[in-house]
């Protein structure tokens, strides 16, 4: 079973307009840690954010900006006033506390910010 | 600091040819990891490595050869490859194998051809 669902596959939207990015997962671990990463065309991957599960506070970060609902599983991302720059592929991540700092990636959504 | 460095950046190479991709940091971290992301794709786990030594191999073919030499060097040998083994192969670094949730930073990646 998919662990991390970003169902949005890819998402075009003109500059300055607000966009949120979806995502949810599905673990059995009552500590889990969350996390969002940006990919440009460049391909590394850039890290943006790390939530734990016992952290429900929302975080604001300039132009970005996270909503952490445990009660609906979803860790989504807002990206206000939108830029170019910003467009790449977004990647939520789960971590479980398994014993193993494995990462597992949702398919990404990939962003267009069209001038 | 936060940066992984990877070499070389883009790499052609034959079915028969023995190759290397290097992966380097200098934070200190303790673990490392290899992933491949095909086109389109989330990166997928190969390898990971704890104080040097493998601690994960995810069933990974054995035309594909790990190497830790120190705590800052991972390599990762290539020798008859094939097509479908044409990716972006991902380095990451985090600061310790035991820590859960700990972050993991990505180098750029070494996008490769097999022809």
């Amino acid at each position: 079973a998919q662990k991390v669902t970003q169902a949005q596959t890819e998402i075009s939207v003109v500059e300055k307009e607000d966009v949120t990015l979806d995502c949810v997962y599905e673990t059995r671990d009552t500590t889990y840690y969350l996390f969002w990463y940006k990919q440009p065309p460049s391909g590394e991957l850039v890290f943006l954010i790390r939530r734990n599960s016992f952290d429900e506070q929302n975080e604001i970060s300039g132009r970005y900006s996270w909503n952490f609902q445990k009660s609906t599983s979803s860790f989504n991302f807002t990206i206000t006033a939108s830029q170019v720059v910003d467009s790449a592929v977004y990647f939520c991540a789960l971590s479980e506390d398994n014993g193993a700092n494995n990462l597992f990636f949702g398919t990404g959504t990939r962003l267009t910010v069209i001038p | 600091d936060t940066e992984v460095t990877q070499t070389p950046k883009h790499l052609v190479m034959g079915m028969t040819n023995k190759k290397s991709l290097k992966c380097e940091q200098h934070m200190g971290h303790r673990a490392m990891y290899w992933y491949k992301q095909k086109a389109k794709k989330p990166p997928e786990l190969m390898f990971v490595y704890s104080y040097e030594k493998l601690s994960i191999n995810e069933s990974v073919p054995s035309r594909f050869s790990p190497e830790c030499p120190n705590s800052s060097l991972l390599n990762l040998h290539l020798h008859a490859l094939q097509p479908e083994d044409s990716a972006l192969y991902l380095c990451a670094s985090s600061q310790s194998p035991n820590r859960r949730g700990d972050i993991q930073y990505f180098g750029a990646g070494t996008r490769l051809s097999v022809l």
